[in-house]
């Protein structure tokens, strides 16, 4: 099974600062994404990239930029973080050469103060 | 309105019972998934069942594409199986992203 990681774990931070959670997966997976899911919610999708360089858009991107650096590492990015931005954080990866499954990370718990 | 929907939103049962969770969607899906959300947080994928029926363990989903829904069975309960299922479709057509349900919260009770 895909081995996703993320970092770190748990993030507190101030509004108006600046944070990126990163994640790594060591399989190749050419897609790789950012959820968050907040209380009442499902998982929703932030952004994701189908390789290195490579950015798309997903449902909820407003305050979110996120950056796709290799195969392995997808970052997120919240450059002036808000209060509204506290959430558990998923990352996840797939490979649409062998299968339709989304494997996911431990989660990040964000909260801004 | 959501695309996804779960029910029941949350459930008690007692070890031993059975478990029925119920996923309708709105839009024609390419692909299911099944997972389970842990108190703690932590996600893992019980199923990928885009259509028919699947089993691993003392789980079953059956899918019915045409209905636009799916049920995860959970059998003979455990304590350990406490936490949240989620449904989650691919509406894309590409296999790129999912929508996820808000989840079912099982509890079960010793």
């Amino acid at each position: 099974e895909a081995a996703v990681t993320q970092s770190p774990r748990n993030k507190v931070t101030v509004t108006g600062g600046n944070v990126t959670l990163s994640c790594r997966q060591t399989n190749s997976h050419n897609y790789m994404y950012w959820y968050r899911q907040d209380t009442g919610h499902g998982l929703r999708l932030i952004h994701y990239s189908y390789g290195a360089g490579n950015l798309q858009i997903g449902d909820v991107p407003d305050g979110y930029k996120a950056t796709r650096t290799t195969q392995e590492d997808f970052f997120l990015l919240l450059e002036l973080a808000s209060p509204s931005q506290t959430s558990l954080y998923f990352c996840a990866s797939r490979d649409t050469q062998t299968g339709r499954e989304q494997y996911f990370g431990p989660g990040t718990r964000l909260t801004v103060l | 309105g959501q695309q996804v929907q779960q029910s029941p939103s949350s459930l008690v049962l007692q070890e031993g019972e059975n478990a029925e969770l119920q996923c309708n969607f709105s839009s024609t899906a390419t692909q299911l998934q099944w997972f389970y959300q842990s108190p703690g947080g932590s996600l893992v994928s019980l199923l990928s069942n885009p259509s028919g029926t699947k089993h691993t363990g003392r789980l079953t989903s059956t899918t019915v594409t045409k209905e636009r829904r799916s049920s995860l069975h959970i059998s003979s309960s455990q304590t350990t199986d406490s936490g949240t299922y989620l449904c989650a479709i691919d509406i894309s057509g590409s296999f790129n992203k999912l929508t996820f349900g808000a989840g079912t919260r099982l509890a079960v009770c010793p």
